[in-house]
């Protein structure tokens, strides 16, 4: 079965500094998502992208976030200054069609913020 | 508005024992209702998905679920749990739009 790869698995930083998430989406799906677990919480939506732009984000989803997908395959979330609390399991997801389909995720990136 | 419930935080089974993981949904909507499992260390799996059509639901590794609007629910459950199906399941809800809200997660125990 075909898969959504996320690199890295798991990524430290320091407060303040500039985080690039990165995801190859499953190549002919159209839709991509970021969703975020902190530890002990529940899974969050931040943002799903389609045709270039943002189709929906959260009120997580603030300035301090951006997504881009740069080159046709990759899907990248970054974070400009990281904050203690950006700290989770970030999850990448990608569909065929909108969320009513089947969603496929990645394993996911660990980040954590010192 | 939209919003699912996962009534148990932790079940614990014994291997070869059904097992049944509780899940209440509200939505404005007919909603897409899904399961995904979590197994440690990994990325979140789909079991099973209703969309409208039957409202008895089977997915993979035995598991199956049944949509009943009249109660709001979404039931997972599985005939006899086998010691690889402890992991966190997530009940999962879309009633339109591209934001798919999760449950909190229920972590399955199963003891030999």
């Amino acid at each position: 079965e075909p898969e959504v790869t996320q690199t890295p698995s798991h990524q430290v930083t320091q407060m303040g500094q500039e985080v690039i998430l990165r995801c190859v989406p499953i190549s002919n799906h159209l839709y991509f998502y970021w969703y975020r677990q902190i530890l002990g919480q529940k899974v969050e939506f931040l943002v799903s992208f389609y045709n270039n732009e943002i189709s929906e984000k959260s009120e997580i989803f603030d300035d301090q976030f951006s997504v881009e997908r740069p080159d046709g395959s990759n899907f990248t979330l970054k974070i400009r200054s990281t904050k203690l609390e950006d700290s989770a399991m970030y999850f990448c997801a990608s569909s065929e069609g909108t969320a009513n389909e089947k969603l496929f995720f990645g394993s996911g990136t660990q980040l954590s913020v010192l | 508005a939209q919003s699912v419930t996962q009534l148990d935080s932790h079940v614990s089974v014994s291997e070869g024992t059904p097992v049944l993981l509780r899940c209440n949904y509200s939505s404005s909507y007919s909603p897409s209702l899904f399961w995904y499992v979590q197994h440690p260390n990994k990325g979140l799996q789909l079991l099973l998905k209703y969309t409208s059509a039957a409202t008895l639901v089977k997915g993979i590794n035995g598991f199956e679920a049944e949509f009943k609007k009249s109660e709001t629910s979404f039931h997972l459950t599985k005939p006899s749990a086998h010691m690889s199906d402890a992991a966190e399941y997530f009940c999962v809800v879309n009633a339109g739009g591209f934001k798919t809200i999760f449950g909190a997660g229920t972590r399955l125990f199963v003891k030999a």
